[in-house]
């Protein structure tokens, strides 16, 4: 059974970082192409960005809010994906989900947007003074 | 302000059948990238309802079908449950943005 369990979630104050963390079981983690999304509170879906396997180059992309200020990066000998967030705004206030889809969907993938068949549970990050 | 416009709310009668639409443009839906559906229920993650336009992952009930035509996609929903009422959302690619976007989300209410 696919597990995704994000940590590292909190209170932080505008200006600061935080570091999320996925742990990530039940797949082979170092094929999947993996993704954040954000939800802020009483919002929509905000896709945040993307890391490919190493093996189809481990390139990561960005949504343009976050570009610049947020990293994705994986350890796959740990299974684990990460995001860290640097100069955080209000506006970061957020659930992150950290998510991944079904190599079969890869097809449908376009741009590195895939369709989501995995999310975590979330966790919710907070910035504020 | 999403680049692929739902509308707000929808709303239908326990068994009618509903649409929620997903506008877009010539960088996105109209440039011929798919679209996936998502239902969220309060407090959930988001589960997976259509992808590639009009496919339905195992277990999803054929009551709920994906279309989608020029710059648009539908999501429709025959035979309404009070258990379907909850959020559901838009997804695609942007070339000009060059990112995935996501609708603005659409609450549906089972009257």
């Amino acid at each position: 059974e696919v597990q995704l369990v994000e940590s590292g979630g909190g209170l932080v104050k505008p200006g600061g970082s935080l570091r999320l963390s996925c742990a990530a079981s039940g797949f082979t983690f170092s094929n999947a192409w993996m993704s954040w999304v954000r939800q802020a509170p009483g919002k929509g879906l905000e896709w945040v960005g993307r890391i490919k396997s190493k093996t189809d180059g481990g390139t990561t992309d960005y949504a343009a809010p976050v570009k610049g200020r947020f990293t994705i990066s994986r350890d796959d000998s740990k299974n684990t994906l990460y995001l860290q967030m640097n100069s955080l705004k209000t506006e970061d206030t957020a659930v992150y989900y950290c998510t991944t889809h079904s190599r079969w969907l890869r097809f449908y993938c376009s741009g590195g947007s895939c369709p989501i068949d995995y999310w975590g549970q979330g966790t919710l990050v907070t910035v504020s003074s | 302000q999403s680049v692929l416009t739902q509308p707000p709310s929808v709303s239908g009668a326990p068994g009618q059948r509903v649409t929620i639409s997903c506008t877009g443009s010539s960088s996105n839906i109209g440039a011929g990238y798919d679209v996936h559906w998502y239902q969220q229920l309060p407090g959930t993650a988001p589960k997976l309802l259509i992808y590639g336009n009009s496919n339905r992952p195992s277990g999803v009930p054929d009551r709920f079908s994906g279309s989608k035509s020029g710059t648009s996609a539908s999501l429709a929903i025959t035979g309404l449950q009070a258990e379907d009422e909850a959020d559901y959302y838009c997804q695609s690619y942007d070339s000009s943005l060059t990112e995935g976007v996501f609708g603005g989300g659409t609450k549906l209410t089972v009257l």
